[in-house]
């Protein structure tokens, strides 16, 4: 069974900091990996999808990689600013048959960025 | 463009009722999906559904009932609530076998 986690739990930085989250998946059968901000008491955004034949995409500050081989994602987040302040999730999507090869989700990563 | 709404947003309830959250999507994706959020938990998939009239259950899909009959419309009804029901819950959507996922706003459910 897919098992996804997340490293820190929460974390803290000043603005301005470059700064790198990443997530672990224990089953490197994967279809693509993608990446949510949740704001408190939203919903989830869509970040970035990364397909397993992929390394890396990119969106403005935003870069996530992918290394299936060793079963990690992260998310490299440049120029930090208060307004990135959310918990950070990441969900693969097992190829094998688990539960129809839908998103396993990560505890996610908790981000304060002070002015 | 509206995207996902469900609906209510916020609702109490007492234990042993029935009660239908709804989903609702504008774009037409084919696949929708349930999740439930409870803090130690995470995100867990509750029930899925890739077409019209097609469903199949995920992770946590005791005391939960879904349908679909038409592409725009998921409802989830607890068919007898319990407190271990309260929780936050997601519709979201997909377009495909290889797809991204776009989330609804979320309901919050607390079973009294």
């Amino acid at each position: 069974k897919q098992e996804v986690t997340q490293i820190p739990a929460a974390l803290s930085v000043p603005e301005g900091e470059n700064l790198v989250l990443n997530c672990s998946f224990t089953d490197s059968a994967i279809y693509n990996l993608q990446w949510f901000r949740q704001d408190p008491g939203k919903g989830l955004t869509s970040l970035l999808l990364i397909q397993s034949s992929q390394r890396e995409q990119t969106s403005g500050r935003l870069n996530a990689s992918l290394d299936k081989s060793s079963g990690r994602s992260t998310l490299y987040i440049a120029a930090s600013q208060p307004g990135d302040s959310a918990t950070y999730l990441c969900a693969a999507r097992g190829a094998r048959d688990n539960y129809g090869q839908n998103f396993v989700f990560g505890p996610g990563t908790r981000l304060s960025v002070l002015p | 463009d509206a995207g996902i709404t469900q609906s209510p947003r916020y609702k109490i309830t007492e234990t042993g009722r029935q009660v239908t959250l709804m989903c609702h999507q504008t774009w037409s994706h084919s696949y929708m999906f349930w999740y439930r959020q409870d803090l130690g938990h995470g995100l867990r998939l509750i029930y899925y559904s890739a077409a019209a009239d097609i469903t199949d259950k995920g992770e946590v899909p005791d005391g939960y009932v879904v349908s679909r009959s038409k592409t725009e419309n998921f409802p989830l009804t607890l068919e007898s609530a319990t407190r271990s029901q309260t929780s936050v819950y997601f519709c979201a959507t997909g377009t495909g076998p290889v797809y991204e996922q776009y989330f609804g706003p979320g309901t919050r459910l607390t079973v009294t």
